[in-house]
């Protein structure tokens, strides 16, 4: 079985240029996350999808970030214009239905803004 | 809040050594735990979870780690420390749907 693929996985870009990322979960999986990890830190949810639908995006950056997952399957996080302060790694996991399931997380896309 | 506290931030081990990586959380009702691990350049891997039931719950890699809920504590140990366990280690808490990790483990292994 395939797992989450990310994509790109580096991407360095200067200050006030846009960039996105992309997601494809593992098949069957409806609930969709997109997490920030800082250097040294854990991961800090950005946003939750359940099927195509945002269920918790509270604390996802509205100003300069978005999300979407058109058709509940890949998802797309988008940062337009990022700052220096959005450098970081990017992850994406996704799981099934249930209380008891875990949550299976892709490479991550390293992000450095210059 | 959920909070989780991994007081940690790098530790160094010998090879064959025993290791135990403390977690302490702060959760408002019964805590759903999670050990994760990330080695470099690598997603999140689930290492064991404790929904319930034994307080002391087996992992995969021969990983164990125990609930206390006197202590708020869900410590990872290992008995022998093999040089591929060297990694980043991360304690979770809620429900698996949201959860919260801590700032992690470095985990160092010495020859």
């Amino acid at each position: 079985e395939a797992g989450v693929v990310q994509s790109p996985r580096y991407k360095i870009i200067e200050k006030k240029q846009p960039v996105a990322f992309w997601c494809n979960p593992i098949s069957g999986h409806n609930t969709l996350y997109w997490y920030r990890q800082n250097l040294g830190q854990g991961p800090e949810l950005l946003i939750r999808y359940e099927n195509e639908e945002a269920v918790d995006d509270s604390q996802l950056p509205k100003d300069r970030f978005s999300a979407e997952r058109l058709k509940g399957v890949d998802s797309t996080l988008k940062i337009q214009p990022a700052e220096l302060g959005d450098s970081a790694v990017y992850l994406c996991a996704s799981r099934t239905s249930g209380l008891y399931n875990e949550q299976f997380f892709g490479p991550g896309t390293r992000l450095t803004v210059l | 809040a959920q909070s989780v506290t991994q007081p940690d931030i790098h530790i160094t081990v010998s090879e064959g050594a025993s290791l135990e990586l403390r977690c302490n959380y702060s959760y408002g009702a019964t805590p759903y735990l999670f050990w994760y691990v990330q080695s470099p350049g690598q997603g999140l891997q689930l290492l064991l979870k404790y929904f319930s039931g034994d307080t002391l719950v087996q992992g995969i890699k021969g990983f164990e780690a125990e609930f206390k809920r006197s202590q708020s504590s869900f410590n990872l140990r290992k008995p022998s420390v093999h040089w591929s366990d060297a990694a980043e280690y991360f304690c979770a808490v809620g429900a698996s749907i949201d959860m919260r990790f801590g700032a992690g483990t470095r985990l160092t292994v010495k020859p």
